[in-house]
Order: structure tokens, then C-alpha cells, then sequence
């Protein structure tokens, strides 16, 4: 079974500032996708920035980058010059995508982050 | 594109009657969707996976019976909570995966589902 753990409940950062938001993850499987997904107050689920398994490369979306450490099975996301609007719950997100678990997205606890001004 | 949406935002029912979500795909076909439940501050919990003309498949715990899935096109996913009680009080969310097209899964803006 796959699971995945974010290990900070809440975090805080100033504006224009960087924050480093960690998630965990535990697979057997060698092939499969990393998610960060963000949701505000509206709790719209909105993708921030993917990672597939297969590839080296960090993923990048403009102020939003990820450090893949796939040996230690670690997915932690940056967020560079933080503005008030990042201010939301982020949720990390594993997918296996064969067999039984097509499709099959697993969720960590969530970490609530707030953007003071 | 890659737009899904879900009726009603926001609806409240009392305690033993029956609400319907719909979950819609409105720019694409979606082979699969999924229906998740919330509680507030508190992580996505998958209820069930629907697959076009087939049985729901339902996670472990979530009542077939009184959690009814009906996904009848390929643009549409129905969620009926029967018999509802406060308990079932909670916010909703279904996404979809396009046929054909990549892993990636788009979320409805869920419905707040409100048993008095």
C-alpha cells in the first residue's frame, strides 16, 4: 500500500519570503507521479506542480519548485517570494498508475500554510 | 479546457431523505471519476471509484447502499446519499480522468452537504 505523510500540520511564512513545505512517502513501485495540490478557502483543488518518478529533474512552475529525492522517498515543495494568495491548505499526492489503483490518487494529511504580511 | 463542474455548490436536506450530487465533465470524456468525501481541516478520503457503465467500485468502509454511484456517460457521475443523517453532513468532491488522455485527474469545486 502506498502511503504519504506531511509531517507539518501548519506552517507560516512571511511575504516575499521562502518556505519549504516537506512530504514523505512510502512505494514499492519504481514508476509513478508526484503531486502538490493546493486548496483554498474556496477549497477548489487546484494543481500546483507535478514530478514523474522516471525523471532527475526537479519540476519548476514559476515561484514553485519541488526537491525529488527518490532514493529517500522524499517530495518537499518550495515556495519562493511567498504572496498572500499562496496562503491555503497544500496536500501531497501520490499515483500508481496500473492495476487495481488506475487512477488511484493518495493524499497526505494536508499542511496549512499562512502568509503574513 | 479540462473544466469540471458538480450541482448543487451547496445544499441542505433533512435527516432520512435523499440528495443527489452530479459530477459533469464539461470540455472532455472522462473514463473514470471519483468521489471523495471531506470534514473540515482534514484530508481527502477517497469513497469511490467510478468507471462508464460499470459498478462503482467503493473503498473499504463507505456504505455501497446508502453512498449510490451512477456513472451513466462518460460526462456524468451521479453521488445519491439515501436516507441521510447529520452524520453524512460533510463537503464532497468528485474528479474526473479524461479517456484517453494523461494520469492527470481535474477536481470539481465540491458541493457542502448539509443534513439537519
Amino acid at each position: 500500500a502506498q502511503t504519504v505523510t506531511q509531517s507539518q500540520p501548519e506552517m507560516s511564512v512571511q511575504e516575499a519570503e521562502t518556505v519549504t513545505l516537506s512530504c514523505t512517502y512510502d512505494t514499492s513501485e519504481s514508476d509513478y507521479y508526484l503531486f502538490w495540490y493546493k486548496q483554498p478557502p474556496s477549497r477548489q483543488m487546484i494543481l500546483v506542480i507535478r514530478q514523474e518518478a522516471y525523471k532527475q529533474q526537479n519540476a519548476t512552475e514559476n515561484r514553485f519548485s519541488v526537491n525529488f529525492q527518490k532514493a529517500a522517498k522524499s517530495f518537499s515543495l518550495k515556495i519562493s517570494d511567498s504572496q498572500l494568495g499562496d496562503a491555503a491548505m497544500y496536500f501531497c499526492a501520490f499515483l500508481f498508475d496500473r492495476g487495481s489503483t488506475l487512477g488511484r490518487l493518495y493524499f497526505g494529511r494536508g499542511t496549512q500554510l499562512t502568509v503574513w504580511p | 479546457g479540462a473544466v469540471v463542474s458538480q450541482h448543487p455548490s451547496w445544499v441542505i436536506c433533512k435527516s432520512g431523505t435523499s440528495v443527489k450530487i452530479e459530477c459533469r465533465s464539461l470540455d472532455f470524456q472522462a473514463t473514470t471519476m471519483f468521489w471523495y468525501r471531506q470534514f473540515p481541516k482534514q484530508s481527502l478520503m477517497l469513497m469511490a471509484t467510478s468507471n462508464e457503465g460499470s459498478k462503482a467500485t467503493y473503498e473499504q468502509g463507505v456504505e455501497k447502499d446508502k453512498f449510490l454511484i451512477n456513472h451513466a456517460s462518460l460526462t456524468l457521475s451521479t453521488l445519491t446519499v439515501t436516507s441521510a443523517h447529520p452524520e453524512d453532513s460533510s463537503f464532497y468532491i468528485c474528479s474526473a480522468r479524461e479517456v484517453g488522455g494523461s494520469y492527470e485527474q481535474y477536481f470539481g469545486p465540491g458541493t457542502r452537504l448539509t443534513v439537519t
